[in-house]
């Protein structure tokens, strides 16, 4: 059981460049968050999703997409690079009912130069 | 506009201390308020909070929520150097989004 898995761990882009940072989870849980921290801050909500197919803008949306083709994976793409976007990205889930209790993946560091 | 707002920012005490945690939310179609707490990486869960009033206690490490001043307390007693971290407190609405305060540093100095 892996729990909430993120990857790349570590990335450099430049700016103008576009990526995907990948996030699964092998607990079928049906709600997936993606959140971002700047350093010495809290975690801004950047796209939820309750279900497959069916994603929300959080705080946070701008420069960003999101697309839940599937219960398991929840991958958050940028486009166009930006140094704004330089952060520490989070994705974490939760079951449906009961506690809001969200698991995390363990982050991943994203530099934009 | 929801917030949730987490004070102090900043915290240095040593150890043997109580300290307290605060946190208000302003946050419509509330549900409950979390508690978690983030060293090197990832937050990791403390407590969830639904009814005013009710303690939660874990070790040295309490919270208890007020939703007529909505907010929420978070006390540790006899701080260690590993309480070191930082806190973080999170509302949830019916949409299901979680926000997240700001985090509070604490620091427990030997």
């Amino acid at each position: 059981n892996a729990g909430v898995t993120q990857t790349p761990k570590f990335r450099i882009l430049k700016i103008g460049q576009s990526m995907t940072l990948q996030c699964a989870q092998d607990m079928n849980h049906n709600y997936m968050y993606w959140y971002r921290q700047d350093p010495g801050m809290g975690l801004k909500l950047i796209y939820y999703s309750v279900g497959a197919g069916i994603t929300d803008k959080g705080e946070v949306p701008n420069g960003y997409n999101v697309s839940r083709s599937t219960t398991e994976d929840f991958p958050l793409r940028l486009e166009l690079a930006a140094p704004s976007q330089t952060s520490v990205y989070f994705c974490a889930s939760r079951v449906v009912s009961g506690a809001n209790v969200l698991t995390f993946g363990a982050g991943s560091r994203l530099t934009v130069l | 506009e929801d917030k949730v707002v987490q004070s102090p920012l900043s915290l240095v005490v040593h150890e043997g201390d109580t300290v307290t945690l605060n946190c208000s939310y302003e946050v419509t179609n509330f549900r409950s308020l979390l508690w978690y707490k983030q060293e090197k990486k990832a937050p990791t869960f403390l407590f969830m909070l639904t009814s005013s009033g009710i303690e939660k206690k874990s070790g040295r490490l309490s919270s208890i929520l007020d939703k007529k001043e909505l907010s929420s307390i978070l006390n540790i007693t006899a701080t260690q150097t590993g309480d070191s971290a930082i806190y973080l407190c999170a509302s949830s609405r019916d949409n299901n989004d979680m926000r997240f305060g700001a985090g509070t540093r604490l620091t427990v100095k030997p």
